[in-house]
C-alpha cells in the first residue's frame, strides 16, 4: 500500500541553522509534491510545489528538491528563525490531481 | 487569512445529537473538500465537490453527509457519531483543473463527541 514517511516527529534546531525535513514514499508514483505548514489550531497553508519532472525548487529561504529515483523530496529553511516554527507535511498527488496523499508531518522548532 | 472560513470552531456534542458544520470560501474556487485531522495520523480525504456534484467519497461512514448548494457553500452534516471521530475536521477549496492544484484550507473545527 501507499506510505509516506516525514523523517521525524520532531525537529529541534537553534536559530540560524538550515533546517531540512525529509519526506519519502513507497509504493507511490506522484505526478507533483506540495509542502504545507500547519501551526496550532490552524488550517494548513501552501508552501511549495514541485513537479516530478522538476529536481529543485525555491521562494525566499525555503527550498524543496525532488528525487524520484530515491523516492524522496528534502524541505529545507535557511536561516531558520523562531517564527518558523510549525509542523510541515508534505503531500503527494498523482493522476487524480485532487486526490491529495498527506504525510503525518514534523513538527519543527527552531529555538533562539 | 486563507478566504476559508468555517463554522463553529468548536464543537461539542453527544453521540445521539444531529449537528452540521459550514464551510464557506471567497476565492472564486470550483471545487471544495471536506477532510478529517486525528492526532498522530495525516490528514484523511473525506469528500471533493466539483462545481457542486460530489467526485470523491473515500469509503466515509453514513453518519457524515456532506451537502454542497454552491461553489462556495460546503455543509458537513452529522448524526449519531462515535467518539472516534472526534477530531479536527478542515475544509478546503482549490480550482477544480489539472496545474491547479494548491488547496487552500480553513481554520478547521475541532469536534469532541461524547
Amino acid at each position: 500500500s501507499q506510505k509516506i514517511e516525514q523523517n521525524s516527529e520532531a525537529l529541534n534546531i537553534q536559530e540560524g541553522k538550515t533546517a531540512t525535513l525529509t519526506c519519502n514514499y513507497t509504493n507511490y508514483s506522484p505526478a507533483y509534491l506540495q509542502w504545507y505548514r500547519q501551526d496550532p489550531g490552524r488550517g494548513p497553508v501552501f508552501l511549495l510545489l514541485i513537479r516530478e519532472n522538476e529536481k529543485e525548487k525555491r521562494k525566499e529561504r525555503l527550498k524543496v528538491t525532488f528525487d524520484t529515483t530515491l523516492k524522496q523530496s528534502l524541505f529545507h529553511i535557511t536561516a531558520s528563525q523562531p517564527a518558523d516554527s510549525a509542523t510541515y507535511l508534505c503531500a503527494l498527488g498523482s493522476g487524480g490531481y485532487q486526490k491529495v496523499t498527506f504525510g503525518t508531518g514534523t513538527k519543527l522548532q527552531v529555538i533562539p | 487569512e486563507t478566504g476559508v472560513t468555517q463554522t463553529p470552531r468548536h464543537l461539542v456534542m453527544g453521540m445521539t445529537n444531529k449537528k452540521s458544520l459550514k464551510c464557506e470560501q471567497h476565492l472564486g474556487h470550483n471545487a471544495m473538500y471536506w477532510y478529517k485531522q486525528s492526532a498522530k495520523k495525516p490528514l484523511e480525504l473525506m469528500f471533493v465537490y466539483n462545481f457542486k456534484e460530489q467526485t470523491e467519497n473515500n469509503s466515509v461512514p453514513s453518519r457524515f453527509s456532506p451537502e454542497c448548494p454552491n461553489s462556495s457553500h460546503l455543509f458537513l452534516h452529522l448524526h449519531t457519531l462515535q467518539p472516534e471521530d472526534s477530531a479536527l475536521y478542515l475544509c478546503a477549496s482549490s480550482q477544480a483543473r489539472a496545474g491547479q492544484e494548491t488547496q487552500y484550507f480553513g481554520p478547521g473545527t475541532r469536534l469532541l463527541v461524547l
